[in-house]
């Protein structure tokens, strides 16, 4: 079992549709969780973190944390084209520092 | 503020090379983590620097080392190199406190043939 899960998709929404994107962490000793959004032929970048339970809204975007089920998701509001890419989810164990353990992402891809 | 740097972007080398890589995070962070990007393999975390000290290694062999600089830059060394190392090495940068995410360079991209 991988220690970050994700679904490798790819997820197909329309344009204007909410998209959610889970992940499932076997580690309980995870403390901080991350979202990543990585476009064809380029790096990472840092979309969302969320450290406790519950909801974390930014614009469009919402971290959702349940750490008794170990699961975390991202839903993305009105998807537009510009959304279609492979989102990374990541987490840092107690004691790990920076080390972000990464799942394998999911592709989302976002039609009009 | 300018972001992460990394260079050289591509890099072709022969197997049985060594090769170093070089990064320089945005001005103000201490903490410079490295990782490898394969399709198979995804990304994975090799090393995290902080104040010239690493203070966590992934599971890498030995031909894989760096070190990081008292500004802060970090490089990454990778001997004796094999077809399989061939990969998208990232930088991240990040503040230092643990928890507080990473932000990435462009990456180099390393082929070995």
């Amino acid at each position: 079992q991988k220690e970050v899960e994700q679904n490798s998709g790819p997820l197909s929404v329309p344009e204007g549709a909410i998209a959610s994107l889970n992940c499932t962490y076997s580690d309980r000793g995870s403390q901080s969780f991350f979202w990543y959004r990585q476009y064809s032929g380029k790096s990472p970048e840092l979309i969302m973190f969320i450290y406790s339970n519950g909801d974390k809204e930014d614009g469009r975007f919402t971290a959702q944390l349940n750490k008794a089920s170990q699961y975390v998701s991202l839903l993305i509001r009105d998807s537009q084209p510009s959304d279609s890419a492979t989102y990374l989810c990541a987490v840092t164990r107690s004691g790990g520092y920076n080390k972000l353990i990464f799942g394998a992402g999911t592709r989302l891809a976002v039609h009009p | 503020k300018a972001g992460v740097t990394q260079t050289p972007r591509y890099l072709i080398k022969t197997r049985g090379q060594q090769v170093t890589l070089s990064c320089s995070p945005i001005s103000g962070h201490r903490s410079v983590s490295w990782y490898q990007q394969t399709p198979g393999q995804g990304l994975q975390f090799l090393f995290e620097y902080f104040s010239e000290t690493q203070r966590n290694k992934g599971n890498f062999p030995g031909r894989f080392s760096g070190r990081q600089f008292s500004n802060s830059r970090s490089e990454m060394n990778v001997s004796t190199l094999e077809l399989g190392d061939s990969a998208l090495y990232l930088c991240a940068s990040s503040p230092g406190t643990p928890g507080s995410g990473a932000f990435f360079g462009q990456g180099t991209r390393l082929t070995v043939v």
